[in-house]
């Protein structure tokens, strides 16, 4: 079954402290692996999108990477601001569709 | 900018009750996604479109429907609505082949009683 898993389900980080957000997924074909940045009451903002293993993207203090089973979401040196619940999706191979995964709630505090 | 967005932020129904929930983009997309996300289970589709006229269903279509009669317009239908209807519900648009890069607006809260 086609699964899309994230890690840690809450994060709480002090201001300046570097960390990263994992998302596994087992599919039976990767088409590409999308990043998104959820503050609550919106909807998700894209991010990033990530094609084939060793690619790596990054935006301010955010930087994604893929391997063939896994991305991470590496954020350095967060800010308040960065508080956010990320989420990943991958998109399959095979159907024209994505599978997200529930999420991380990041905090960040001053 | 992308702008996507929706017909109410907030919608209290009563059981039995047909819902309409709208949604307009404004970047010319191709396509265009219903979701609905619920704690704990993430964003799950419902129905999307890539064309007018077009649907297709998603994985979790039952008690819902979709209307799509012009290309920036995309409608999604309760059609009796039932308290497990009650969600918070988002549209989506892209562009051809841009699957995953999707513009979301602001969700709609709905609650059915």
């Amino acid at each position: 079954e086609d699964q899309v898993t994230q890690s840690p389900e809450a994060l709480r980080l002090q201001e300046g402290e570097s960390s990263s957000l994992n998302c596994s997924y087992t599919v039976s074909g990767l088409r590409g692996l999308f990043w998104y940045r959820q503050d609550p009451g919106k909807g998700p903002e894209f991010l990033f999108t990530l094609y084939s293993a060793g690619e790596e993207k990054e935006k301010e203090r955010l930087k994604a990477t893929l391997t063939k089973k896994e991305s991470f979401l590496h954020i350095t040196a967060p800010k308040p601001e960065d508080s956010a619940t990320y989420l990943c999706a991958v998109e399959l191979g095979n159907t024209d569709k994505l599978i997200f995964g529930t999420g991380t709630r990041l905090q960040v505090f001053p | 900018d992308v702008k996507v967005t929706q017909s109410s932020r907030y919608l209290v129904k009563r059981t039995g009750e047909k819902v309409f929930l709208e949604c307009v983009q404004d970047m010319d997309h191709e396509n265009m996604f219903w979701y609905r996300q619920d704690p704990g289970l993430g964003l799950r589709l419902i129905y999307f479109s890539y064309d007018v006229k077009m649907k297709e269903k998603g994985d979790i279509p039952e008690g819902y429907s979709v209307s799509r009669e012009k290309k920036e317009r995309f409608s999604l239908i309760l059609e009796s609505a039932s308290t497990n209807q009650t969600s918070m519900y988002l549209c989506a648009s892209s562009m051809p082949g841009g699957w995953g890069e999707q513009y979301f607006g602001p969700g709609t809260r709905l609650t059915v009683t």
